[in-house]
């Protein structure tokens, strides 16, 4: 089945800096990449995703590339401010289920940043 | 906006106990899953239903049970609550089709003593 390897498991940036987080994969049939970032106390929320007919997407200060030869993604945050400290789960969905289909989540990424 | 909630935020129950998390949403969601979160270990999925009264086993299935009686409730089981059941749990939600969000309810930390 499939499998989302993230890395790193923390990062700790200054503001106002870049930060990146990647993640591969193993199902090359999978299409679709939808990142969550999870605030203290709440559940994760989807902030960006992308399918795997577009190599990359943006909004605002995240984007997100896609290398589907490569079968890794990542997520770019740009100009950091102190409310994007959280944890960031990458995921990906193989297309082989229903509907109801399982997205395979990452471990996990802990965004800290510095003031 | 969606709303996804879980019935209580934070549970200690005792070894052996029967334990029921309750979930539901209210955007008429087709699917919903249950997930315990560990550190380091991402999001794991415990069971999921696309439907009333139907269910499938995700990853981590052992020692729990699900139940999707209606529509708009989906009930996480633990029949006999062990230590290594403590965890946080998520519940959550998504429309049919094949890229719809999927929204998450707030946990529930469960802490089995």
């Amino acid at each position: 089945g499939e499998n989302v390897e993230q890395h790193p498991s923390t990062l700790s940036v200054q503001e106002g800096d870049s930060a990146v987080i990647k993640c591969t994969y193993s199902d090359s049939a999978s299409n679709y990449f939808p990142w969550y970032k999870q605030e203290l106390g709440k559940g994760p929320q989807l902030i960006i995703d992308i399918r795997s007919n577009v190599g990359e997407k943006k909004d605002q200060r995240i984007a997100v590339t896609l290398n589907k030869t490569a079968k890794h993604f990542s997520l770019h945050i740009t100009e950091t401010q102190p409310e994007d400290s959280a944890v960031y789960f990458c995921a990906a969905r193989p297309p082989r289920y229903s509907s109801a289909s399982k997205i395979i989540f990452g471990s996990g990424t802990r965004l800290s940043i510095r003031p | 906006d969606v709303k996804v909630t879980q019935s209580s935020r934070y549970l200690v129950k005792r070894t052996g106990e029967k334990v029921f998390l309750e979930c539901v949403q209210d955007m008429d969601h087709e699917n919903m899953f249950w997930y315990r979160q560990d550190p380091g270990l991402g999001l794991r999925l415990i069971y999921f239903s696309y439907d009333v009264k139907m269910k499938e086993k995700g990853d981590i299935p052992e020692g729990y049970s699900v139940s999707r009686e209606k529509k708009e409730r989906f009930s996480l089981i633990l029949e006999s609550a062990s230590t290594n059941q403590t965890s946080m749990y998520l519940c959550a939600s998504r429309g049919g089709g094949s890229y719809n969000e999927q929204f998450f309810g707030p946990g529930t930390r469960l802490t089995v003593l």
